[in-house]
């Protein structure tokens, strides 16, 4: 079956700092790559949809330029949270979509907790 | 807005059917129903989906009404490794998938 993975699976680092996801499908050419969020006790959220080779799509509220997304192949994306604070402690889930004839079923990493200091 | 309504949590009895069901009223026809899961801090587990007629896989049943305006998933032999949050979403092929709250189902030994 189709496989995402994630890495790392969980990252602590301080706040004003960098952190970079990475989110793979192993094997199967992703065209589109999706990033969600969840805080503890909360649905996912949908931060952003990426399209291999172009922009990012934001959904309103979250910001651009706080979380970077690439989508420069088809088996990878990654989501850079910028200037990490406390509050942007969650769990980050990325999925891809399966482009295949009459298919396109979207499958999901088993995340990456974030914890800002 | 997610275009599901879910009850925000069931119990079932281990070895039991859970039967988990869901309102989406306002379905259009284009539109399929999909079921996945989420057990504690993992990833979002796709079951089955569908778009008219009932289907079956290994993990589950998905039961939709002939108007299409509710569904049940059935898990036919519940264990403790079902508990978990279950989502039913309303999606076109082309479309991203909006989470609701879902139903936290647990199940009981």
């Amino acid at each position: 079956g189709a496989v995402v993975s994630q890495h790392p699976s969980w990252v602590i680092c301080k706040s004003g700092t960098s952190v970079k996801i990475e989110c793979r499908s192993l094997d199967f050419q992703a065209t589109t790559m999706f990033w969600y969020r969840q805080f503890p006790k909360q649905s996912l959220m949908l931060m952003a949809t990426s399209n291999e080779g172009s922009k990012a799509t934001y959904e309103q509220g979250v910001e651009k330029d706080k979380f970077l997304i690439n989508h420069a192949s088809l088996t990878l994306s990654t989501l850079t949270v910028t200037s990490a604070h406390p509050e942007d402690s969650s769990f980050y889930i990325c999925s891809a979509r399966e482009w295949t004839s009459g298919d396109n079923e979207q499958f999901f990493g088993p995340g990456t907790r974030l914890t800002v200091l | 807005d997610a275009k599901t309504t879910q009850p925000p949590s069931m119990d079932c009895a281990e070895g039991r059917a859970a039967n988990l069901p869901c309102n989406h009223s306002t379905i259009s026809g284009n539109e399929y129903v999909y079921w996945y899961r989420q057990i504690h801090s993992q990833g979002p587990q796709y079951i089955i989906h569908g778009l008219k007629n009932n289907e079956t896989n290994e993990m589950a049943s998905l039961i939709i009404t002939e108007d299409r305006k509710s569904s049940t998933l059935i898990l036919p032999h519940a264990t403790l490794r079902d508990t978990a949050v279950y989502y039913c979403i309303v999606r076109g092929r082309d479309d991203k998938i909006i989470f609701g709250k879902g139903t936290r189902l647990h199940i009981l030994p």
